[in-house]
């Protein structure tokens, strides 16, 4: 049982460029959300999903999209990385079945926008 | 919407010491409360919640927490705090008619030896 796994691990984007990270949990776990770190400020929700095919928006979507195809994986994407969206990025998962929304966190993934 | 306050930002303190880091939060309907941890070099994990029932919340490491509705608030306390307690807490809030989790801008604790 791997929990949540976040690739890559370390990634340098010059600014314009796209990418995605990648994020999979094996908890069979309905809810997945992704947060920013920033010194100072927390953790701040990007974009969130209660299940297969469905997303919405968190506090800082902007920059970011987000799809939902299957229970496992829930990838995050930068259409056009800007020096701003360097950070820390953490990928979460929690079962919904009890509605407690306790949340296992994956490693991270730390991207630097030049 | 709802949102998360942490009073302290950096907190020092000596081995030994008692620990109350505060977090209020401003929603008015039925939340559920939350404190992580995030230690040097590692990611995020539970220290106690608060779903129902009893205010008074225990957790791992010796932690506990108190939910007191009336001030919106979920302190963390320890009685007596190591030096492996050096971490970063954060203290988050999910309003139940919503499926958002909304963290708090953390603590920074640094305990002496």
């Amino acid at each position: 049982n791997a929990g949540v796994t976040q690739t890559p691990k370390f990634q340098v984007l010059k600014t314009g460029q796209s990418m995605t990270l990648q994020c999979a949990q094996d908890m069979n776990h309905e809810y997945m959300s992704w947060y920013r770190q920033d010194p100072g400020m927390g953790l701040r929700l990007i974009h969130y999903s209660v299940g297969a095919g469905i997303t919405d928006q968190g506090e800082v979507p902007n920059g970011y999209n987000v799809s939902r195809s299957t229970t496992e994986d829930f990838p995050l994407r930068l259409l056009s990385a800007a020096p701003s969206q360097t950070s820390v990025y953490f990928c979460a998962s929690s079962s919904l079945a009890a509605l407690s929304y306790e949340q296992y966190f994956g490693p991270g993934t730390r991207l630097t926008v030049t | 919407a709802q949102s998360v306050s942490q009073h302290n930002h950096h907190v020092i303190l000596s081995e030994a010491a008692s620990l109350e880091l505060g977090c209020n939060y401003s929603y008015g309907g039925t939340v559920n409360l939350f404190w992580y941890v995030q230690y040097p070099g590692q990611h995020l994990q539970l220290l106690l919640k608060y779903f129902s029932g009893d205010p008074l919340v225990k957790g791992i490491k010796g932690f506990e927490a108190e939910f007191i509705k009336s001030k919106f608030s979920f302190n963390l306390r320890k009685p007596s705090v190591q030096w492996s307690d050096t971490a970063e807490y954060f203290c988050a809030v999910n309003a139940r008619r919503d499926d958002k989790i909304i963290f708090g801008k953390g603590t920074r604790l640094h305990i002496l030896p």
